[in-house]
């Protein structure tokens, strides 16, 4: 069965310092992984994904996430934080086989201080 | 954005009245999805359609139904609302093409809460 941890509720960094939410994953087969954010009060938008391509994935707005299967992570990374970048974050592995059923991790709130 | 609408955007009801939230897609999406997120528990999928006429449940679908009678509406019913049902409801489209690997798109949410 796939699942998905992040590991922090909640990360708190400096405005221009580099930003690191950590995701593992547990999966029996290749898996599907998404990053989502969530501003307050909004929808989710889709950061980035990963489907077995390029290990190293380039998202919107200056994040990154790098696949790596011998440590079962998708780690979300940004060099610099940006005020904006204040939200909510969600890690989530597809269910495969399952038409596209998402498993979404508990998420991790993001602060940005000034 | 993808157009997603969702409505009612905010509703307050009681114990064991019947509610129906209704989700539109605009996008001709084959899939939709409704998810409930609660704190400390991200999203979780209460059921999801494949098709027209055709739903299934997803990990916490107990006290809630759908129907889907058109590609662009999926309806979630609350048959009697408990307390318990409080929640923020997302519906989400994708479009099939690429099981497992489809990016899903969500709407902006219904702010449910039951007294």
């Amino acid at each position: 069965a796939q699942s998905v941890t992040q590991l922090d509720s909640h990360v708190s960094v400096s405005e221009g310092t580099p930003v690191l939410l950590r995701c593992n994953y547990s999966s029996s087969y290749s898996p599907s992984l998404f990053w989502y954010v969530q501003h307050p009060n909004k929808g989710l938008q889709l950061l980035l994904k990963y489907t077995s391509a390029a290990t190293l994935v380039k998202g919107i707005n200056g994040f990154e996430a790098e696949f790596k299967k011998s440590e079962t992570s998708f780690h979300l990374t940004k060099p610099s934080a940006h005020m904006s970048d204040a939200a909510e974050y969600f890690c989530v592995v597809s269910v495969r086989g399952s038409q596209g059923n998402l498993i979404f991790g508990k998420g991790t709130k993001l602060s940005v201080k000034p | 954005d993808a157009g997603i609408t969702q409505s009612p955007r905010h509703k307050v009801t009681e114990t064991g009245t019947p509610v129906t939230l209704r989700c539109h897609q605009t996008e001709n999406h084959r899939y939709m999805y409704w998810y409930r997120q609660d704190p400390g528990h991200g999203l979780r999928l209460i059921h999801y359609s494949y098709g027209v006429k055709d739903t299934d449940k997803g990990e916490v679908s107990d006290g809630y139904s759908v129907s889907r009678s058109k590609t662009e509406d999926f309806l979630l019913t609350l048959e009697s609302a408990t307390s318990s049902q409080t929640s923020v409801y997302f519906c989400a489209i994708s479009d099939g093409t690429r099981a497992g690997t489809d990016t899903q798109y969500f709407g902006p949410g219904t702010r449910l809460t039951v007294l």
